[in-house]
């Protein structure tokens, strides 16, 4: 049973607009999450990750939104730009440095 | 810059052959990971390592076995290679309490 859910598989955007990317889990012992950004033939890169005694964490372009309640963590990016193209993983853990649980990942296309 | 070396990057073999797939990393990370992720699918994790001589299975049922004789090494050895082996295997490292650094991964095709 998948504890990461991402349910949508692609997303399609143009140049300059708001991406949002979205992601729900189940176990609600999760307690950080993060937020992979894949281009095809490399591995996964570090974008932006949040507690959960958090709500909100802001980097640049991206904002990490989290919602406990509803169990719902979404991936802003302003403004988006055609760089961003790649595919989005959602990752969680919780405590006790447990290894990280991926959705199955977004694939952004900004369009210019 | 590239702290985590996965080699090779692309292999094609042929079934029933033995392979191991080489992850090293240079920055000291105690803990390792293997994940298995095919297109359109989530990351699955097969082995980690949270130290020398410490190796623990993911929960992706898996035939491959791993060894952590070094800090900086954590291969990972397909005794057998079949088709249903054809995926992309990505190597990671982390200290205590961060994310991942991962490595480019390398695309086995096993024909």
């Amino acid at each position: 049973d998948q504890q990461v859910k991402q349910n949508s598989p692609s997303l399609s955007v143009q140049e300059g607009r708001i991406s949002i990317l979205n992601c729900d889990y189940t176990n609600s012992m999760f307690d950080y999450f993060l937020w992979y950004k894949k281009y095809p033939a490399e591995g996964p890169t570090f974008l932006i990750s949040i507690s959960s005694i958090k709500d909100k964490n802001e980097d640049g372009r991206f904002t990490v939104f989290l919602n406990k309640s509803a169990k719902h963590l979404s991936l802003h990016i302003v403004p988006s730009q055609p760089g961003d193209s790649a595919v989005y993983f959602c990752a969680a853990r919780h405590s006790g440095n447990t290894p990280l649980v991926f959705g199955k990942g977004t694939r952004l296309s900004v369009i210019a | 810059e590239a702290d985590i070396y996965q080699t090779p990057r692309y292999l094609v073999i042929g079934t029933g052959k033995k392979i191991t797939l080489e992850c090293s990393q240079t920055m000291g990370h105690d803990k390792m990971y293997w994940y298995q992720q095919d297109p359109g699918m989530e990351l699955h994790l097969i082995h980690y390592s949270y130290g020398v001589n410490s190796t623990e299975k993911g929960d992706l049922s898996s035939e491959s076995t791993v060894s952590r004789i070094r800090t900086e090494h954590f291969p990972l050895t397909l005794e057998s290679a079949r088709p249903s082996h054809t995926s992309q295997y990505l190597c990671a490292s982390s200290e205590w309490g961060v994310g991942y650094t991962f490595g480019s991964g390398t695309r086995l095709t096993v024909v």
